[in-house]
């Protein structure tokens, strides 16, 4: 069956660099009609798209956090990673990985992993 | 502020129906699929309608979604107190360069 799974660290400081992978099973990465995006939650607040890469490593960004970020894939590993730079308490928040086909549709959700940005 | 909109919240009794709306423009909803998702307390989003009007598997048929123009509506009959959770719609938008984006999400509560 389709998993996603995010891991990464749940403590980060202001102005650090965030890391975060998505590993995935059930689906392959080279998949031409699948794809990865990468959405955050803060506690109490809305879902925020941030980034989308395709079978074809075609990469797409959310427009205000493009600079700060860097989405990347390794298919053999079938994973996915996220960078995220210079860290901001605003940034706290659930982080999903999510399986996008092309419907298109989020199909499948990682479980999010919640991350702090405090010093 | 969501470059989707949708109402806040919406109540309604058991047994009864809802709709939520979700208004977008060209350069989304207009010209590209709508899905929506229920994300229930503590737990991960999840899909309940695809490519405006489909289902997947597993999601009962009192979740109906349609769209029109620039508009989408998600539809939920019978309700149940389990329904009772946020609900986001989505979609691409091709305005400047192509993107995901989400409507700001309703709360569903059932009275």
């Amino acid at each position: 069956q389709v998993t996603l799974k995010e891991s990464g660290p749940v403590l980060v400081k202001p102005t650090e660099t965030l890391t975060l992978t998505c590993t995935v099973s059930g689906f392959s990465l080279s998949n031409a009609r699948m794809g990865v995006s990468w959405i955050r939650q803060p506690p109490g607040k809305a879902l925020e798209w941030l980034a989308h890469i395709f079978s074809n490593d075609e990469k797409s960004y959310s427009t205000s956090l493009k600079s700060r970020l860097t989405i990347s894939k390794d298919t053999s590993k079938s994973q996915v990673v996220l960078t995220m730079t210079n860290m901001d308490p605003v940034d706290t928040a659930t982080y999903y990985c999510a399986r996008m086909t092309d419907n298109p549709s989020l199909d499948y959700w990682g479980q999010g992993t919640l991350v702090t940005v405090s010093s | 502020q969501s470059v989707l909109t949708q109402p806040p919240s919406v109540s309604a009794a058991p047994g009864q129906k809802v709709t939520i709306s979700c208004s977008g423009s060209s350069s989304n909803i207009g010209n590209n699929y709508v899905s929506w998702y229920q994300q229930l307390p503590g737990t991960a989003p999840k899909l309940l309608i695809y490519e405006n009007n489909k289902r997947p598997s597993g999601i009962p048929d009192r979740f109906s979604g349609s769209k029109s123009g620039t508009s989408a509506t998600l539809g939920i009959t019978g309700l149940q107190t389990g329904d009772e959770a946020d609900y986001y719609c989505g979609t691409w938008d091709s305005s400047l360069s192509a993107l995901w984006v989400f409507g700001g999400g309703t709360k569903l509560t059932v009275l």
